[in-house]
């Protein structure tokens, strides 16, 4: 079965440290690879995604993520985060083969920027 | 409209009691998501629609939760006899089919 790790549960960081929130998946075909934020009292939005061809996909507000295969992950990172930055991550799944709406989530990292 | 749209925004029921959540979504996508979001346990899947397929119900939790979608549009949540451990947000989405899903805002649902 496929499963989503997401390793830290909070992270607290001051404005303009750099960000990287983990991410493992077990899956052993082809993914789709998608991070979710979720703003304090929004709904979840996309931030980035990952189908095919450049590992290194580049998402809203500056953020990024890298598939590497071999390490089944697909972290996200920041070079500066603000305080704006504060919300929950969500790193989801879809594996090919799999139902099309089964997308699976990670428990969610929540980043806590201090202005 | 706009976005996915869900109602109520807040349940409070007691326990044993049967709900229904409504989910509205984007108009023209013609796959329809509900996922069930607890504290600390990130987003688990319920169930899919796409079109005028049969759903994917593999992520309902046992017989009291059922879904359905009529004219391929609006979207019912029902869950029966409601338990403690069914509190929750519950969150809709929709998409275009492979393409990016788009969320509600969730039912939150408090069992008493």
């Amino acid at each position: 079965a496929q499963s989503v790790s997401q390793h830290n549960h909070h992270v607290i960081l001051s404005e303009a440290a750099s960000l990287e929130l983990g991410c493992n998946y077990s899956y052993g075909g082809t993914v789709n690879l998608f991070w979710y934020v979720q703003y304090p009292g929004q709904h979840l939005q996309l931030l980035l995604k990952y189908f095919s061809g450049d590992p290194l996909v580049k998402g809203i507000k500056g953020f990024e993520a890298e598939f590497i295969k071999s390490k089944f992950s697909f972290n996200l990172r920041k070079p500066s985060v603000q305080w704006s930055d504060t919300a929950e991550y969500f790193c989801a799944v879809n594996g090919y083969g799999g139902s099309q709406g089964n997308l699976i989530f990670g428990k969610g990292t929540k980043l806590s920027v201090k202005p | 409209g706009a976005g996915v749209s869900q109602s109520p925004s807040n349940k409070v029921t007691e326990k044993g009691k049967d709900v229904e959540l409504r989910c509205d979504p984007i108009s023209g996508h013609t796959a329809l998501y509900w996922y069930r979001q607890s504290l600390g346990q990130g987003l688990e899947f319920l169930i899919y629609f796409q079109g005028n397929s049969a759903p994917d119900k593999s992520g309902l939790p046992s017989d009291r939760f059922s879904a359905e979608r009529t004219g391929g549009s609006v979207s019912t949540l029902t869950i029966q006899r409601t338990q403690q451990e069914d509190s929750a947000v519950y969150l809709c989405a929709s998409s275009s089919p492979g393409l990016e899903r788009y969320f509600g805002a969730g039912t939150r649902l408090s069992v008493l």
